[in-house]
């Protein structure tokens, strides 16, 4: 059964300030890894889609790596600003678009 | 573009009714719905897989006769909490993924989910 992990469970920082989320899944099986956004109370913004056979994906401040042998994955932001405060999933594709999610990093950047 | 709506956006009932969840692909079709359900600072568990014009999938220890899943078009699937109970209150979540042929396929989106309350 896959299990996906991130790791921390919550971090505060400093507006200004690189930051490095992670997570691990228990089965390198997967056809690809997302990574969300979800403001409380509500629903998922997807931020990056990195498919299995792609190591990293871009956008804007934003880097996702895919280690898939070793079963990590990585979010990378840069220059942390206070509206980036939120909770990030990632979440593997397992196959047949079945999504498994992480138990989430929730992310408080002051100002 | 690919954007998925739900409604209603929270719902409150009294225990023993039902409530109806919709979801909709508003700029695309999709053959495949999901619905997930999310307690409080939990993440997001999926219930059942949606697929238009057959009978819905249930993940292990979803009661299907509880939650009645309908995908009646290839862009609306309903979600409906029979006989709620106060353990149901949860927001509900559902996610499309657009057919194949179209330059998103293979990857989901999710709508602004459903906050059920049941008294």
């Amino acid at each position: 059964k896959q299990e996906v992990t991130q790791i921390p469970a919550a971090l505060s920082v400093p507006e200004g300030e690189n930051l490095v989320l992670n997570c691990s899944f228990t089965d390198s099986a997967i056809y690809n890894l997302q990574w969300f956004r979800q403001d409380p109370g509500k629903g998922l913004t997807s931020l990056l889609l990195i498919q299995s056979s792609q190591r990293e994906q871009t956008s804007g401040r934003l880097n996702a790596s895919l280690d898939k042998s070793s079963g990590r994955s990585t979010l990378y932001i840069a220059a942390s600003q206070p509206g980036d405060s939120a909770t990030y999933l990632c979440a593997v594709n397992t196959g047949f678009q079945k999504l498994v999610f992480g138990t989430g990093t929730r992310l408080l950047v002051s100002p | 573009g690919a954007v998925v709506s739900q409604h209603p956006s929270w719902v409150i009932c009294k225990s023993g009714t039902s409530v109806k969840i919709e979801c909709r692909s508003l700029d695309f079709q999709a053959t495949t719905m999901f619905w997930y359900r999310q307690f409080p600072k939990q993440s997001l568990m999926l219930m059942a897989t949606s697929n238009e014009g057959s009978k819905a999938t249930y993940e292990q220890g979803v009661e299907k006769d509880k939650f009645l899943i309908n995908h009646a078009s290839l862009t609306l699937s309903t979600l409906t909490v029979t006989s709620a109970h106060p353990e149901d209150s949860s927001f509900y979540i559902c996610s499309a993924v657009p057919s194949a042929g179209t330059s998103v396929y293979n990857e989901q989106f999710f709508g602004p989910g459903t906050r059920l309350t049941v008294l």
